[in-house]
C-alpha cells in the first residue's frame, strides 16, 4: 500500500545532541510537510517542501532544519533540542498545495529530551 | 484569519452508543478533512469533504458549506474509536490546513 513512514517512532534524545528524524513516501506526491505536535494541541506546521523548493513558517525555531534529497525523502534535523522540544512530529504529504487537495500523515515520532 | 471550531470538546460513551461531532468555520472553504488520532498518536484520514455527505463503515460525515459547518457520525461505537477527532480547512487566506482543537472521545468498554 502507498503509504507515508515515519522513522523513528519513538526517539529519545540528550538535550543539546543533535537529533534526525525521517520520513518517506509512497504516495509520489510533490509537497512534504512536518508538523509539531504537543499534548493535548492541534498540529503545528514546521515548514513544507513543494518538490524542492523549501518553505519556511515564520515562528519556526531556527534550531529546526529540513532536507528533502528526493521526492520520496524528508528529513528533520533539530540542531541543539532543547526540552521544550519534547513533542511528537508529524510527516505529511499531498499531491498539491492548497487548496484543492488532501494531506496524508505518517503514524508520527514521538521525541522525548532528557 | 478563519477560525475552526469543534465541539463538544470531551465525549464520554459506553460502547455501542452514537455520536455526532461538530465543527464550524467562520469562512468559505475549499476542502475540509476530518482526521482520528489514535491514542499512539497516528493521525488517520477519516473523510476528505468540502461539501456533501460520504460514507465509510460506521462512519459517515456531511459538509454543509454555505452553513459553514460539517458533522461526523460515529454509529455503534466501539472501543478502538477512542482518541481525538480533528477536522482541518484550507480557504483562500492561507495554503496550510487550519486546524480546530479536537474532540476527545473515550468510549467505554
Amino acid at each position: 500500500d502507498a503509504m507515508v513512514i515515519q522513522n523513528p517512532r519513538y526517539q529519545v534524545t540528550q538535550f543539546g545532541k543533535p537529533v534526525t528524524l525521517s520520513c518517506s513516501q509512497t504516495l509520489n506526491h510533490n509537497v512534504m510537510y512536518w508538523y509539531q505536535q504537543k499534548s493535548s494541541q492541534a498540529p503545528k506546521l514546521l515548514f513544507h517542501y513543494y518538490d524542492k523548493d523549501f518553505n519556511n513558517e515564520a515562528d519556526t525555531p531556527d534550531n529546526f532544519q529540513s532536507r528533502r534529497p528526493n521526492t520520496s525523502f524528508c528529513f528533520l534535523d533539530i540542531r541543539s533540542p532543547g526540552l521544550g522540544d519534547a513533542a511528537m512530529y508529524l510527516c505529511a504529504t499531498s499531491r498539491d498545495v492548497a487548496p484543492n487537495t488532501e494531506a496524508f500523515f505518517g503514524q508520527g515520532t514521538r521525541l522525548t529530551v532528557v | 484569519g478563519i477560525q475552526v471550531e469543534q465541539s463538544p470538546p470531551d465525549l464520554i460513551l459506553q460502547e455501542g452508543a452514537n455520536s455526532t461531532l461538530r465543527c464550524n468555520f467562520s469562512d468559505s472553504v475549499n476542502n475540509l478533512q476530518w482526521f482520528h488520532q489514535n491514542p499512539w498518536g497516528q493521525l488517520i484520514n477519516l473523510f476528505y469533504i468540502p461539501s456533501g455527505t460520504k460514507q465509510n463503515g460506521r462512519l459517515s460525515a456531511t459538509t454543509v458549506a454555505t452553513e459553514r459547518y460539517s458533522l461526523l457520525y460515529i454509529s455503534s461505537s466501539q472501543t478502538t474509536d477512542s482518541g481525538v477527532y480533528f477536522c482541518a480547512v484550507y480557504w483562500d487566506g492561507n495554503y496550510q490546513l487550519i486546524w480546530g482543537a479536537g474532540t476527545k472521545l473515550i468510549i467505554k468498554p
